[in-house]
Parts: structure tokens; sequence; C-alpha cells
């Protein structure tokens, strides 16, 4: 059964850069039928999908965070990552992964990690 | 940017009642390719990840019990549980897939009345 997992400081300065990465385990990152995505929830508050990448390192961002975004992906790892320029008090989020159907496919997040609390602070 | 927009915010239901929530969509999510509409309804319980419930509008997901239904086209979507359970307490978003960036209603709050 495939689970992704999160990893990463808790903790970001105002200003820094926030990296995360996300694990895949019990099937391979390089499938053709998923994409890999990025999604945050600020406490308390609603869900903002941050970007997206597919296996072959193609990438679609979430256009009030592309400026300070990349995500990029490593296959021999089975793993892709985020990375957000430029932090404020507005970043902080549980930062989830998940893994997308093609919308062909009936899109949709069906696999997520358990989150992974991001706190900005000085 | 596609809003999708929930009412109620939240919602009281007795057990064995139904519960419906309705999203609305501010512009066509019909995904041309098969004449279906790009939309996901996900269950988020306290502390975990959302789950998805229902795509392309009124597709369940595998192993999703069938009180929970999705139905709608063009812009105007409603989500329903036939006979609301105590572990049905979660809140609920719709989700459009049509375009990008995907976007998320602001969700609907379940509690038992």
């Amino acid at each position: 059964q495939m689970q992704l997992q999160e990893s990463g400081p808790g903790l970001v300065k105002p200003s820094e850069t926030l990296s995360l990465t996300c694990t895949v385990s019990g099937g391979s990152i390089s499938s053709s039928s998923y994409y890999w995505d990025w999604i945050r929830q600020p406490p308390g508050k609603g869900l903002e999908w941050i970007g997206s990448i597919y296996y072959s390192g193609n990438t679609w961002y979430n256009p009030s965070l592309k400026s300070r975004l990349t995500i990029s992906v490593d296959t021999s790892k089975n793993q892709f990552s985020l990375k957000l320029n430029s932090v404020t008090a507005a970043d902080a989020a549980l930062y989830y992964c998940a893994r997308r159907r093609s919308t062909s496919s009936g899109g949709g997040w069906e696999v997520w990690g358990q989150g992974n609390l991001v706190t900005v602070s000085s | 940017d596609i809003v999708m927009t929930q009412s109620p915010d939240s919602l009281a239901v007795s057990l064995g009642e139904r519960a419906t929530i309705n999203c609305k969509s501010s512009q066509s999510i019909l995904y041309s390719s098969n004449n279906k509409n790009s939309l996901a309804w996900y269950q988020q319980k306290p502390g975990q990840p959302p789950k998805l419930l229902i795509y392309w509008a009124s597709t369940r997901e595998s192993g999703v019990p069938d009180r929970f239904s999705g139905s709608g086209s063009g812009t105007d979507f409603t989500f329903t549980i036939s006979s609301l359970q105590a572990e049905d307490v979660a809140v609920y978003y719709c989700q459009q897939y049509y375009s990008i960036p995907y976007t998320f209603g602001q969700g609907t709050r379940l509690e038992i009345k």
C-alpha cells in the first residue's frame, strides 16, 4: 500500500526558505498515471493547492506562489521536494504531499501524507 | 481562478437523517473529453488529512460507503449523506480539478444535532 511521508523543519525564520521532502513508499514515483502534489492548510483554515510535479520533472504551480516556488523530483530516491522562498507568517501551515490521478482518470488526491506543520517565526 | 463556494458553512443533522452540502463553481468545470464534471468531494476529520470520497461529481471512490453520494452539473453540485452516522462528523470540501490553480471550497463543518 502506497504511503507518503513529509519531512523537513517545523520552524522557518521570516524571509528564509521553507524546504520539505515527500518520500514515497509502497510504489514508484515514476508511474505514468499519477502526479505528485503539495497542498497546504493554515491552522483551522481551508486547503490550498501549491503545485504539482510529474516524474519527468514537468511542474505546474499555483500562480499565487509561482515566483517563490520550486518543486523537484528525485526518482532514484522516490522523493519529491518543495522549496518556498522568502516566507512570511502567511506561509505558516500544515503542508501535505499527495498523489493525484490524471484528470482523465478522475483527478482527485487519493493518497496523502500526514502533513508537516511549518511555523514561521524568528 | 475558479472560485468554489460551499453552503452552508456548518450543518447539524440528527443521526440517521440526511445531510446535504452544496457547492457552486464560478464557471463550468465540465471536462469535454468525457462530458463529466471535474469535481471532487473530500472528508477531513480532526488531525487527519483529507480523504477523497467522490470524483467526477458523482463517482464514489473505492471503499466509500454508499450513503455518500454526489450529484450536479454545470456550476451547481450537491453532496449528500443519506443517513448520518456518528463517524461522519467532519469538515467536507468540494474541489475542482478542471483548471489550474486547483481550488477548494471553504469547507462545511458537519456535526451531530
